[in-house]
């Protein structure tokens, strides 16, 4: 069975800095792709980033990366340089080779961030 | 330019009234998907048409229903919604091509369904 861990419920960080949102998976299947979507308050769910499982590097577009540690089974999204319009809920997603059509979320992070 | 439109954004049901939500897409994508996400939660999901072949969750109760009647255009009906029924509906849509993971789905801004 496949599950997605986000352990951090609320995060509050001052703009202009960094930002870690953890994210842990379980997967008994070797290739599989990881996702992070941000929802503002408007509520779309925005595509940020993907991971796949096989990808030697890290994935990045623009300020977001994903810090893929495969061993630990780990897929953080770090943002650069924060914004106040990087306030949002940030849900982690992953999807298995053996499901490929369908994904499945984390429970999020909301993410706020202080002037 | 809006790829997956969802309409209406916000819609208001008396308990027990069919209601129907609608979602279109411009991408041409063979997979569209409805979820439904309460406050504060993952979005879940109910159901997805892989092409026409349509995918029932397991757990989706039977007063939920899908149509698909073209590549673009997907509808939600909720043939008797409860109080329970209030929340965000999100469409997404995705092309899956074989097994391939990297099938990012898309999503539209969501209908929000009160039901008084």
């Amino acid at each position: 069975a496949q599950k997605i861990t986000q352990t951090q419920p609320g995060m509050f960080v001052q703009e202009k800095e960094a930002v870690t949102l953890d994210c842990t998976y379980d997967t008994s299947d070797p290739s599989y792709g990881l996702f992070w979507y941000k929802q503002p308050s408007s509520g779309e769910m925005i595509f940020l980033i993907y991971q796949g499982s096989y990808d030697q590097q890290n994935a990045t577009e623009g300020r977001y990366s994903l810090n893929f540690q495969k061993a630990r089974k780990s897929a953080n999204l770090v943002i650069s340089a924060s914004q106040l319009g990087d306030s949002a809920m940030y849900f982690c997603a992953m999807r298995e080779y053996s499901s490929a059509s369908k994904i499945i979320f984390g429970s999020g992070t909301r993410l706020s961030i202080r002037p | 330019d809006a790829m997956v439109i969802q309409n209406p954004r916000y819609q208001v049901t008396q308990f027990g009234k069919p209601v129907t939500l609608s979602c279109s897409q411009t991408l041409n994508h063979n997979v569209m998907y409805w979820y439904q996400q309460k406050s504060s939660q993952a979005p879940k999901l109910l159901f997805h048409y892989y092409d026409k072949d349509f995918n029932n969750e397991a757990d989706t109760p039977d007063n939920f229903q899908s149509r698909r009647p073209n590549t673009s255009f997907c509808f939600l009906d909720i043939r008797s919604p409860g109080l329970g029924d209030a929340a965000m509906y999100l469409c997404a849509t995705s092309r899956v091509a074989g097994a391939a993971t990297r099938n990012i789905q898309y999503f539209g801004a969501g209908t929000r369904l009160s039901v008084l």
